[in-house]
């Protein structure tokens, strides 16, 4: 089992429409979570970091849920340049981030 | 947030030559480096992590021999790929901590084509 998953997609929704995306955890003991853009070709950018309390950044709203060691991505009114693909990561002791596979997001007009 | 550089940001060598990448801290000292490798369509896997001026710490599964990392300064990491071969062809990223951030800053990467 791997220990950060998400769903690959690609998921293909339409301009202005509400997109979710989840991520799963296997290690009880990880310390710090975050989701991460990475655009085609280019390094994964840190777009939030998400807290227990669910934290919002604009469009974006970020929510992690420790006792069922969940994570969730949720974008509104989704724009033509949110297409990339969006990374669950975990930091463990050591500082060690382990990345998810990554979920695709592509946003058509 | 802080600036980490690679260089080269692409590399296209013939097989059995050794490649270095190199990955600096351009404002701030990062007394831990981290290098990453992503295959496509893959999430990025953590190769090593090497603390200045001590020996790299590698993942299970990566060769230390073929994959030499010294972090001899504070703002300098070096990757080298030796002895190169198509199977090694991938994205390499680097990313740095350290001057009291806890958060990992990454590089722009550097793409790699063994022939």
């Amino acid at each position: 089992r791997k220990e950060v998953e998400q769903d690959p997609g690609p998921f293909n929704v339409p301009e202005g429409a509400t997109v979710a995306f989840n991520c799963t955890y296997s290690n009880s003991a990880s310390q710090s979570f975050f989701w991460y853009r990475q655009d085609c070709r280019k390094e994964p950018k840190l777009l939030m970091s998400v807290y227990s309390s669910g934290n919002e950044d604009g469009r974006f709203t970020a929510q992690l849920n420790r006792a069922s060691q969940y994570i969730s991505l949720l974008i509104r009114d989704s724009k033509l340049s949110d297409s990339a693909t969006y990374l669950c990561v975990v930091r463990n002791a050591g500082n060690m981030l382990t990345f998810g596979g990554g979920t695709r997001l592509m946003v058509k007009p | 947030g802080a600036v980490v550089s690679q260089h080269p940001s692409w590399v296209i060598c013939k097989s059995g030559t050794s490649v270095k990448i190199e990955c600096r801290s351009l404002d701030f000292q990062a007394t831990t480096m981290f290098w990453y490798r992503q295959f496509p369509k893959q999430s990025l896997m953590l190769m090593a992590t090497s603390n200045e001026g001590s020996k790299a710490t590698y993942e299970q599964g990566v060769e230390k021999d073929k994959f030499l990392i010294n972090h001899a300064s504070l703002t300098l990491s070096t990757l080298t790929v030796t002895s190169a071969h198509p199977e090694d062809s991938s994205f390499y990223i680097c990313s740095a901590s350290g001057g009291g951030r806890e958060t990992q800053y990454f590089g722009p990467g550097t793409r790699l084509l063994v022939l």
